[in-house]
């Protein structure tokens, strides 16, 4: 029972160095987001993925890009990393927009130096 | 512009007590309002949900109350257990993936 699964789990980058966060889910479903998670902030949304192929903006998505090439992966990519994208990051699934339960990863913890 | 905003930001239980956090929020085109439960080091998880449709939804020792005209939702924790001890964050939204959330409360229950 895998679930959502994120790699990696820690991340040390320099400034203007860039990565990619792997997320894959193996419940099927069509919708995946990812978000990030501040000291004392709730999860903000960067972008989703309403299918295979599609991808959309959330609520702060700049300095991020992400694809959906397969329907079980979504990558978030940081082309050129800035400190103030130090963060833990969340990968989250669900099988239904509206109703559908959202499950996440454990996190990725990337610290920009 | 915080469109969640959730309160306390730290509560402390002794155990078999009653834990309540409380939420509010200012869109009223939001039509779904979650409370996740998120343990040191792990992702969170939702605990329970409720639509703008119900004034309560109740489930074992956590509820939700809603009230829709004063924009306000509340989490009540029954017979709260050191086990309960977590951050918990209210979220309100069009849907589960595009809910914004509230800042989290970290809840610590005393033996």
């Amino acid at each position: 029972n895998a679930g959502v699964t994120q790699t990696p789990k820690f991340r040390v980058l320099k400034t203007g160095q860039s990565m990619t966060l792997l997320c894959a889910q193996d419940m099927n479903h069509e919708y995946m987001y990812w978000y990030r998670q501040d000291p004392g902030m709730g999860l903000r949304l960067i972008h989703y993925s309403v299918g295979e192929g599609t991808t959309a903006k959330g609520e702060v998505p700049d300095g991020y890009n992400v694809s959906r090439l397969k329907k079980q992966n979504f990558l978030l990519g940081l082309e050129s990393a800035a400190p103030s994208q130090t963060s833990v990051y969340f990968c989250a699934s669900s099988l239904l927009a509206n109703t559908g339960e959202l499950f996440f990863g454990e996190g990725s913890r990337l610290t920009v130096l | 512009q915080q469109q969640v905003k959730q309160s306390p930001q730290s509560l402390i239980v002794q155990k078999g007590g009653i834990s309540i956090i409380n939420c509010a929020y200012e869109n009223t085109a939001f039509d779904y309002f979650p409370w996740y439960q998120q343990f040191p080091g792990k992702g969170p998880a939702l605990l329970i949900a409720i639509r703008p449709d119900v004034s309560e939804k109740k489930e074992g020792r956590f509820t939700i109350s809603f009230n829709k005209s004063a924009k306000q939702f509340s989490l009540h924790i029954m017979d709260s257990q050191p086990g309960d001890s977590a951050t918990y964050f209210c979220a309100a939204g069009p849907s589960a993936g595009k809910s914004t959330f509230g800042d989290g409360t970290t809840l610590t229950v005393k033996p």
